[in-house]
């Protein structure tokens, strides 16, 4: 079946532009995920949508993070003024709480960002 | 949220079982316990979960002992192919499963 989808896969942009990275998650997922993953490093956690309720925005790092989620599904991570630091591998995830195995996270293949 | 410890790496044999232990000793009443598997490129794949005792699924098995402050995930047989970084994490739905994937145990199975 259709797992989580990112795009694009890879991305190249400026120092200083803005960018969005898209998320698709397993359809009937209530909760999504957003992670940074810089080189030889763990998962970095972001932000946590789950239903109707407000996000849980404490991991993003500076207020020129921010993202959405359009109708409980599509969520849209935008980065404004994109620093060289920004460069890494943005991952998406999509669990329903309350199944057999508690959270089980579904991760897509992630968007490579590297700014220039 | 509860924070986990793991050794950085290990290196393994073709055939061998492997395990690795993560402490957790801040483990919460409704936490429970997951491993991921991450091989590089794509993101993590989910291994096997559990509350207590023993689990064991077709991947892996599971032991957590009583005071439940550390786990340990074993592979028996390991190949080639599970040459990768291993999570460990604890979680709960309460918290929405939000959970902090360290570092990680980078294993290296050699032929």
């Amino acid at each position: 079946g259709a797992g989580v989808s990112q795009s694009p896969s890879n991305k190249v942009t400026e120092k200083g532009k803005d960018v969005e990275l898209r998320c698709d998650p397993i359809s009937g997922h209530t909760a999504l995920y957003w992670y940074r993953q810089s080189l030889g490093q763990g998962l970095e956690f972001l932000i946590y949508f789950q239903g109707n309720s407000a996000p849980d925005k404490s991991g993003l790092p500076s207020d020129r993070f921010s993202a959405e989620r359009t109708g409980g599904s599509v969520s849209t991570l935008t980065i404004q003024r994109t620093q060289q630091e920004d460069s890494a591998v943005y991952l998406c995830a999509s669990s329903l709480i309350g199944t057999r195995n508690r959270g089980e996270q579904y991760f897509g293949p992630g968007t490579r960002l590297t700014v220039t | 949220l509860a924070k986990t410890t793991q050794p950085i790496s290990m290196d393994s044999y073709e055939g061998q079982e492997v395990n690795i232990t993560c402490s957790h000793n801040n483990i919460a009443t409704n936490d429970y316990i997951t491993w991921y598997q991450q091989f590089p490129s794509q993101g993590p794949r989910f291994i096997i979960q559990g509350y207590k005792t023993k689990v064991t699924n077709e991947v892996a098995s599971l032991f957590i002992p009583a005071d439940r402050k550390s786990s340990t995930l074993s592979l028996p047989r390991v190949s080639l192919s599970d040459t990768a970084v291993y999570y460990c994490l604890v979680g709960s739905d309460t918290g929405g499963f939000k959970t902090i994937f360290g570092a990680g145990t980078r294993l290296f199975v050699k032929a």
